[in-house]
């Protein structure tokens, strides 16, 4: 009940296409979902993130979508560049009391030029 | 930049050894958080430390210890270390539990651990 599963593994879009990235999760006590970038040799970076109250976040050419009924997010890159090749991962806790972060098992995007 | 800092950047070493690895939380940050990447295995949680106590364990090996000191610095212990113990250990940290925001964690560039 704690796992975040993430798919795909790998991805590969032309530049200038979407990518999307899928997570569900089963623990109704979460409600916070960030999404983290990671850059070979870096440390993951939060990139964006959503509670869900509503139901789409974006900022510039990131969106998070969220289904709560299905339990499921989704990250979509619009107008993807070759500098967002990249392993991204999503991840979801509660945020009452303490509640660590569960991550997802990580998508390796590449975007070719 | 997360603000958060990490020594070493890399560790070579023997299986058998011990080493330490250092955390340095962003300033105002209580919490510090240590995770295990692998290759074949993602980001592991390993143990978490809140103003100097300990507050949740994940997957730490026995052989594994961390503690965190009163200037909410952290050190993760690995002793023992054998082939498999290399990977890259991150050390995050939060604002505090009750973050209103979520569990944001801001994550240090990581240390590479090899063992030989």
């Amino acid at each position: 009940q704690q796992q975040v599963k993430q798919s795909p593994q790998s991805l590969i879009v032309q530049k200038g296409g979407i990518s999307i990235i899928n997570c569900a999760y089963e623990n109704t006590a979460f409600d916070y979902f960030p999404w983290y970038q990671q850059f070979p040799g870096k440390g993951p970076a939060l990139l964006i993130a959503i509670r869900p109250d509503v139901s789409e976040k974006k900022e510039g050419r990131f969106t998070i979508s969220f289904n709560k009924s299905a339990k499921q997010f989704s990250l979509h890159i619009m107008d993807s560049q070759p500098g967002d090749s990249a392993t991204y991962f999503c991840a979801a806790s509660g945020s009452t009391g303490f509640q660590k972060l569960v991550f997802g098992t990580g998508t390796r995007l590449l975007v070719s030029p | 930049d997360s603000g958060v800092t990490q020594t070493p950047k890399h560790l070579i070493t023997a299986t058998g050894q011990r080493v330490t690895l250092r955390c340095s939380p962003r300033s105002g940050d209580l919490s510090v958080y240590w995770y295990q990447q692998s290759l074949d295995q993602g980001l592991q949680f390993l143990i978490q430390y809140y103003n100097g106590e300990e507050r949740a364990k994940g997957n730490i090996l026995e052989r594994f210890s961390a503690q965190q000191f009163p200037d909410l610095h952290s050190e993760l212990n690995l002793s023992s270390l054998e082939l498999g113990d290399s990977a890259l250990y991150f050390c995050a940290s939060s604002v505090q539990i009750q973050d209103p925001s979520g569990d944001t964690q801001y994550f240090g560039p990581g240390t590479r651990l090899t063992v030989l």
